[in-house]
């Protein structure tokens, strides 16, 4: 299995409470991701970075941010945490290789409540 | 911007039988690469099966199996000799040749019988 910690597992927190997750890789991939998933809609990407100090945001990326300071950590946060951010969040990492795309492989995700 | 539809929310299948799960989806890209991902309960994400938009060989992963269609635009998975351990959401994605953004599908959700 890739090697990716997602922490923590799981984080109650209250409305207007930054939030910030970790996603934590010992794979050396360069490239890694922030989904959430709710019910009816898949995943859907938050932010992405293709290396260090290089991120691009994704189809829901309001109210997000992201770093990445080193190859092996990408940081989410809310900044102020709101009810419709309530979601399981997932990390994915990957290595592309040159002529030939590698599939993502995914951390066991963050389930968050935010009441 | 790509759209991946799966319009079986839900699914069921006998033990030892076959299923089909259907995935359609949506761009104007010749260089594309398409996947299969089960997630359990457990919640985690597991790669299934891949293929690649350029080869017109169906790929196969022991039971599992694709129905390639590029110019129909569908990508379909077909799970040979269900078992128990097969119950799980399914999740189609595409991922274009030159990028590495991925678009999931909404999901299947498969039930095993036995």
């Amino acid at each position: 299995d890739a090697g990716i910690t997602q922490s923590p597992r799981h984080k109650v927190t209250e409305t207007g409470t930054p939030v910030t997750l970790r996603c934590h890789q010992t794979e050396n991939h360069r490239y890694m991701y922030w989904y959430r998933q709710d019910p009816g809609h898949g995943l859907r990407l938050i932010h992405y970075s293709y290396g260090v100090k290089d991120t691009d945001k994704g189809e829901v990326s309001d109210g997000y941010s992201v770093s990445r300071s080193k190859t092996e950590d990408f940081l989410l946060t809310l900044e102020s945490a709101t009810s419709s951010q309530t979601s399981v969040y997932f990390c994915a990492i990957s290595e592309s290789m040159p002529g030939r795309h590698q599939p993502q492989h995914f951390g066991d995700g963050t389930r968050l409540s935010i009441l | 911007a790509q759209t991946v539809t799966q319009s079986q929310p839900e699914m069921s299948v006998q033990e030892a039988e076959t299923v089909t799960l259907s995935c359609t989806y949506d761009t104007s890209e010749s260089d594309y690469y398409l996947f299969w991902y089960k997630q359990p309960p457990s919640r985690q994400m597991i790669l299934v099966i891949r293929q690649e938009a350029y080869k017109q060989q169906n790929a196969t992963e022991n039971r599992f199996s694709v129905n390639f269609q590029k110019a129909a635009k569908s990508f379909s998975l077909k799970i040979s000799d269900s078992q128990l351990g097969d119950a799980a959401m399914y999740f189609c994605a595409y991922i274009s040749g030159g990028y590495q953004k991925v678009t999931f599908g909404t999901g299947t959700k498969l039930q095993v019988i036995p």
